[in-house]
């Protein structure tokens, strides 16, 4: 897991309500992702940012936020308007070459 | 469309024996690919990462092969303990930023004793 921490490892809510998912790195990398795994698929990009201050949608950005006010700092956001957010939730943050994971945050709506 | 297939979905073998796990992609441009292992609720792992020069790369008892005339890689993993079961995720990346990763499904590995 290197450097990257994600908290919490399990959250649950209600649906509806927005929730923040946490995720710090001391790397000291610029570039932080987050992806998201579900049962039998790849990991897709939700965002992506290369710099503080600066994001970019990835493919499936749709009832999600960002921000990178920080460069050790990437909080996502998943919004009310995510039609399927149960997921496990994967950051990362990278140096030229590789990605480093974070252990991941498992979200529950119900 | 950028895809990247992986093989088999799952395998199951004895531990102390050998096996190899395929992956063939359709990536274009073509930056370098990765392979990764991922415990079951934990994030993936970096196992090697190939470029375009590259034919085979190890680490430890894991050797990876990349043939990228066929775009095909695999991953060998040579006398097999249990703590290699896991998930092995083939990635291909087509920038150096690696902002445009494309995951394979992942081949799901289970070591019995």
């Amino acid at each position: 897991d290197g450097g990257i921490t994600q908290s919490p490892k399990y959250l649950f809510r209600k649906e509806g309500q927005n929730v923040t998912l946490s995720c710090e790195q001391n790397l000291n990398h610029d570039a932080m992702y987050w992806y998201r795994q579900d049962p039998g698929q790849g990991l897709r990009l939700i965002y992506y940012s290369q710099i503080v201050n600066d994001f970019q949608k990835g493919d499936i950005a749709e009832g999600y936020s960002v921000s990178r006010e920080k460069k050790e700092s990437f909080p996502l956001t998943v919004t009310s308007a995510q039609k399927n957010p149960t997921a496990f939730y994967l950051c990362a943050s990278s140096s030229r070459t590789e990605q480093y994971f974070g252990p991941g945050t498992r979200l529950t709506v119900t | 469309k950028n895809q990247v297939e992986q093989s088999p979905q799952s395998l199951i073998i004895l531990e102390g024996k050998n096996c190899t796990l395929q992956c063939n992609y359709t990536v274009s441009p073509f930056s370098n690919l990765r392979w990764y292992k991922q415990d079951t609720g934990r994030g993936p792992v970096s196992l090697t990462i190939m470029t375009f020069s590259e034919n085979t790369k190890s680490n430890g008892r894991y050797t990876a092969t990349l043939d990228a005339d066929t775009k095909q890689s695999s991953l060998h993993i040579t006398a097999s303990q249990l703590s290699d079961s896991a998930s092995y995720i083939c990635v291909v990346s087509a920038n150096q930023a690696g902002t445009a990763l494309i995951f394979g499904k992942g081949t799901t590995l289970s070591v019995s004793s």
